[in-house]
C-alpha cells in the first residue's frame, strides 16, 4: 500500500537558518503530494502541494520539488522564523483514492 | 468561513463505555473525512462521506466504529465498548467538489482518552 516517510524530529534550527525535512513516498501511480502544518494549538492547514513530476509547489517561503525518479518531495526554506515552529506533515493522494497518506510529522523548533 | 468545528475537544471515558464526537464541515463542502492520530504519529484516514453517502472505510474502522452524515452536513462518529486502544486524537476534515478537493480543512480534533 501507499506510505510516506519522514526524517524524524525534533528538528531544532536557530533563526535564519535553512531548513530541509526530508519526505519520501511509496505508491502505485502518479500520485498527489502534500506537506501539511500544524502550528501548536491549531487544525493541520495545507502548506503547498504538487500534483505532477517536476512540479514544484511554493508558500511562505517554503518550497518543495516532486521528483519521481528519487520518490522524494522534500521541504525546504532558506532562512525560517520563530513562527515557523510547528509540526509538518509530509502527505500523498493516490490519484485511485479520495484519502491521504500522511507521514508520522517533523516536529521544528525554531530558536531566536 | 468559520472553519471545521469538532465537539467536544476532549474527552475522557472509562474503558467499555460509548462515546460520539461531532463534526460540522465548512458549509458547502460536500466532502467530509474522519482520521485519527495518536501522539508522534500521522494522521491515518478513517472514512469518508460524500455528501450523506459514506463511500470509503479503512480497515481500522472496526465494527465499534460507526460513522454518519444524515443530511449531508453535520458527522458524527460514534465508538462503542471504548478500549484503551482507542485512545488518540480523531481528526475532521472536509472539502469541496471538483478539482480543489485536494485541499483538505480540518478542525482542531477531539482528544479522547479512555481510562
Amino acid at each position: 500500500g501507499d506510505s510516506v516517510t519522514q526524517m524524524e524530529g525534533p528538528v531544532t534550527l536557530s533563526e535564519e537558518a535553512f531548513l530541509t525535512i526530508n519526505c519520501t513516498y511509496t505508491a502505485t501511480g502518479y500520485p498527489s503530494l502534500f506537506w501539511y502544518v500544524q502550528y501548536p494549538g491549531e487544525g493541520l492547514q495545507l502548506l503547498l502541494k504538487a500534483t505532477k513530476a517536476d512540479d514544484k509547489g511554493s508558500n511562505k517561503g517554503f518550497e518543495a520539488t516532486y521528483r519521481k525518479e528519487t520518490t522524494s518531495f522534500h521541504l525546504e526554506k532558506g532562512s525560517v522564523q520563530v513562527s515557523d515552529s510547528a509540526v509538518y506533515f509530509c502527505a500523498l493522494r493516490n490519484n485511485a483514492g479520495n484519502m491521504l497518506t500522511f507521514g508520522g510529522g517533523t516536529r521544528l523548533m525554531v530558536k531566536p | 468561513d468559520t472553519g471545521v468545528s469538532q465537539d467536544p475537544r476532549h474527552k475522557i471515558t472509562k474503558r467499555g463505555q460509548n462515546v460520539t464526537f461531532r463534526c460540522d464541515p465548512i458549509s458547502e463542502h460536500n466532502r467530509l473525512y474522519w482520521y485519527r492520530q495518536t501522539l508522534g504519529q500521522g494522521p491515518e484516514f478513517l472514512t469518508y462521506f460524500q455528501n450523506e453517502a459514506q463511500l470509503e472505510k479503512s480497515r481500522l474502522l472496526s465494527d465499534r466504529f460507526s460513522a454518519e452524515r444524515p443530511k449531508g452536513s453535520f458527522s458524527t462518529l460514534e465508538i462503542q465498548r471504548t478500549e484503551q486502544g482507542d485512545s488518540a486524537m480523531y481528526l475532521c476534515a472536509s472539502s469541496p467538489d471538483g478539482a480543489t478537493n485536494e485541499k483538505l480543512f480540518f478542525g482542531s480534533g477531539t482528544q479522547l482518552s479512555v481510562l
